[in-house]
């Protein structure tokens, strides 16, 4: 079955550490996109990417850094200059790109990250 | 860039009751797609319903339907019928369909208690 898959699911880090968290899709979409979620906030847009090799800055960009090698895979890397990095993320690939269409947004089931 | 405001944090309803939760959102854009999504406690986000803006005809899909009114900037959720199983947090959302090809842009949610 088609899908994303996150991974881990949860994620301790000492403070000063960095930890990336996986993301890959098997639906052939184009575009993938990196959420946060804390209380109160909603979903905050940290990173996305429509295409190979090329990526945005989403509105919450400082402290994270993004990969998108392959199609199918979209790492995210909390470095340790993210001052607040205990929150859940969330992983959402989109067939629509360039303006193709809205689509639909598939979830993956989210990584929670804690900070010790 | 747009925003979506949802301006209940929390809702109640009780089983078999009609409940309506609001959305409003801000756009200089003609064409675009609103989207309203479930989290259940496990956090997996479920596609409630959508709403092409150039449609005129509001968007159903079994107990759940909407009311659009693309000049107001408001996109409400009626649930009919609400069950246990309605309980979640609800987040309206706003997509562009033009070639920005930007993300969805989330509101901070509606936590829906349903009471037997």
């Amino acid at each position: 079955d088609g899908g994303i898959t996150q991974s881990p699911k949860y994620l301790f880090r000492k403070e000063g550490q960095n930890v990336t968290l996986s993301c890959e899709q098997n639906l052939n979409h184009d575009a993938m996109y990196w959420y946060r979620q804390d209380p109160g906030q909603g979903l905050r847009l940290i990173y996305y990417s429509q295409i190979v090799n090329d990526f945005q800055k989403g509105d919450i960009a400082e402290g994270y850094s993004v990969s998108r090698e392959k199609k199918e895979s979209f790492p995210l890397t909390v470095t340790s200059a993210q001052k607040n990095p205990t929150a859940f993320y969330l992983c959402v690939s989109s067939i629509g790109a360039f303006g193709q269409g809205a689509g639909e947004l598939f979830f993956g089931e989210g990584s929670r990250l804690t900070v010790l | 860039a747009q925003t979506v405001t949802q301006s209940q944090p929390e809702m109640s309803v009780q089983e078999a009751e009609t409940v309506t939760l609001s959305c409003t959102y801000d756009t200089s854009e003609s064409d675009y797609y609103l989207f309203w999504y479930k989290q259940p406690p496990s956090r997996q986000m479920i596609l409630v319903i959508r709403q092409e803006a150039y449609k005129q005809q509001n968007a159903t899909e079994n107990r759940f339907s909407v009311n659009f009114q693309k000049a107001a900037k408001s996109f409400s959720l009626k649930i009919s019928d609400s069950q246990l199983g309605d309980a979640a947090m609800y987040f309206c959302a706003y997509r562009s369909a033009g070639n920005s090809g930007y993300a969805l842009n989330f509101g901070k949610g509606t936590s829906l208690l349903v009471t037997p």
